[in-house]
């Protein structure tokens, strides 16, 4: 069956630092990956996608996020964090059958210090 | 219109009692998505419609969870019968097509409480 796993609930980073959150599946064919983040009060807000293609993808807020298929991950990175960066992060990889169906991981929260 | 709206933001209800939640998709979007998400879990899809159409209501957990979507605009969610487990965020999506290549719009979500 699909699956996603986030590894860390919560992570802590320091205003400026570099930020990376995991994020491993579990699908036979090229999947469509997705990174969301939300933010308190507010809807699931799409940060990026992977479809097919360059396997390094850009997203808004600066973020980046990178496809490798050997380890099936799709890791979120940002190279400096930012205080309204503090949230909670949902990897998400579309079903099979491309209904936009989308399986998710349980979330990291992220705090960042001043 | 402008994005993608749920109500009531907030219920409170009493197990046994029936809830209605509703989501308003945006206007040219032909899909809408339901998703369930408990504390501290990601969201787990329940069901979804193409139009009036609903292709796949796997998700729903029992008998007791229906959606409609009748005039291939508004959705509802009804939840009969509630229990204490069914208390959880509800979130609706809506996307220009289906298909995963169309980016899902996600609403600000229905928080239920069962007392």
């Amino acid at each position: 069956a699909q699956s996603v796993t986030q590894p860390d609930i919560h992570i802590t980073v320091s205003e400026g630092a570099s930020l990376e959150l995991r994020c491993n599946y579990s699908y036979g064919a090229t999947p469509y990956l997705f990174w969301y983040v939300q933010s308190p009060g507010q809807g699931l807000q799409l940060l990026l996608k992977y479809f097919s293609g360059d396997t390094l993808v850009q997203g808004i807020k600066g973020f980046e996020a990178e496809f490798k298929r050997s380890q099936s991950s799709f890791n979120l990175r940002k190279p400096s964090v930012h205080w309204s960066d503090a949230a909670e992060y949902f990897c998400a990889v579309g079903a099979s059958g491309n209904t936009g169906k989308l399986i998710f991981g349980q979330g990291t929260t992220l705090q960042v210090k001043p | 219109g402008a994005g993608v709206s749920q109500s009531p933001r907030y219920k409170v209800t009493k197990r046994g009692q029936d809830v209605t939640l509703r989501c308003d998709p945006i206007s040219s979007h032909a899909t809408l998505y339901w998703y369930q998400q408990a504390l501290g879990q990601g969201p787990e899809f329940l069901t979804y419609f193409n139009y009036e159409a609903q292709p796949d209501k796997s998700g729903l957990p029992s008998d007791r969870f229906s959606a409609e979507r009748p005039e291939g605009s508004i959705s509802t969610l009804t939840i009969q019968r509630t229990e204490q487990r069914d208390s959880a965020m509800y979130r609706c999506a809506s996307s220009l097509e289906i298909g995963g290549s169309h980016e899902q719009y996600f609403g600000p979500g229905t928080r239920l409480t069962v007392t």
